[in-house]
């Protein structure tokens, strides 16, 4: 069946660092692949998305390329910030139109 | 209002109780999804209305849960004879139509407590 998979948390940074989620991916057709973003005390939020193969989705700083040959869609940021302190969840979607999320990776953030 | 609201956005009841969680989509919205979400857990699918009828409820886990949307806007998703395990944080989602790569726009979820 389909399935994500990234990496667990708590991811811990300084500001400034260099951020990588990694979230690979299972399976059959050609999904769609998302990062959904869940700031404290908030809904859960696209941050960017990826359609079709060598796609690459960015916003706010972030990128994530989708890598079909490696079932790949990691989520980068050159310099973290504070305010980037949050779960991030990799999904995909399929011609059944729903989501499969990953179980989400905590990001903080140090000043 | 802009987004999609839940209430209420915590609920406690006791087990065996029947409890109701409310959705309100954003207006204009077609394709609404109910997603069930535990702790340390990302989302799982329970239910996809696509205007009034439920197109795909594959992810209901048992006769327990059924879920209503009468005029294609608000849905209910109702769960009788509550038990613990049905502790989670219920989200509703909302996307403008049905299509593979549309953004799905996310309620805040109501927090359900089963004691």
């Amino acid at each position: 069946g389909n399935s994500v998979t990234q990496m667990e948390g708590p991811v811990t940074l300084s500001e400034e660092a260099f951020l990588t989620i990694n979230c690979t991916y299972t399976a059959t057709g050609y999904p769609s692949l998302f990062w959904y973003v869940q700031y404290p005390g908030e809904g859960l939020q696209l941050l960017l998305k990826a359609t079709k193969a060598d796609d690459k989705g960015s916003n706010k700083g972030f990128e994530a390329t989708y890598r079909k040959e490696t079932t790949s869609f990691h989520l980068e940021k050159g310099s973290v910030q504070v305010s980037d302190s949050a779960v991030y969840f990799c999904a995909l979607s399929t011609g059944t139109y729903k989501y499969i999320f990953g179980t989400g990776t905590r990001l903080k953030v140090l000043a | 209002g802009a987004g999609v609201s839940q209430t209420p956005s915590n609920k406690v009841t006791e087990k065996g109780k029947y409890v109701e969680l409310r959705c309100d989509p954003i207006s204009g919205h077609t394709a609404l999804y109910w997603y069930r979400q535990s702790l340390g857990q990302g989302p799982e699918f329970l239910i996809y209305f696509q205007g009034t009828g439920a197109a795909d409820d594959s992810g209901l886990p048992n006769d327990r849960f059924f879920a209503v949307r009468p005029e294609g806007s608000v849905s209910t998703l109702k769960i009788q004879r509550t038990e613990r395990g049905d502790s989670a944080v219920y989200l509703c989602a909302s996307s403008p139509r049905r299509a593979q790569n549309t953004e799905a726009f996310f309620g805040q979820g109501t927090r359900l407590t089963v004691v």
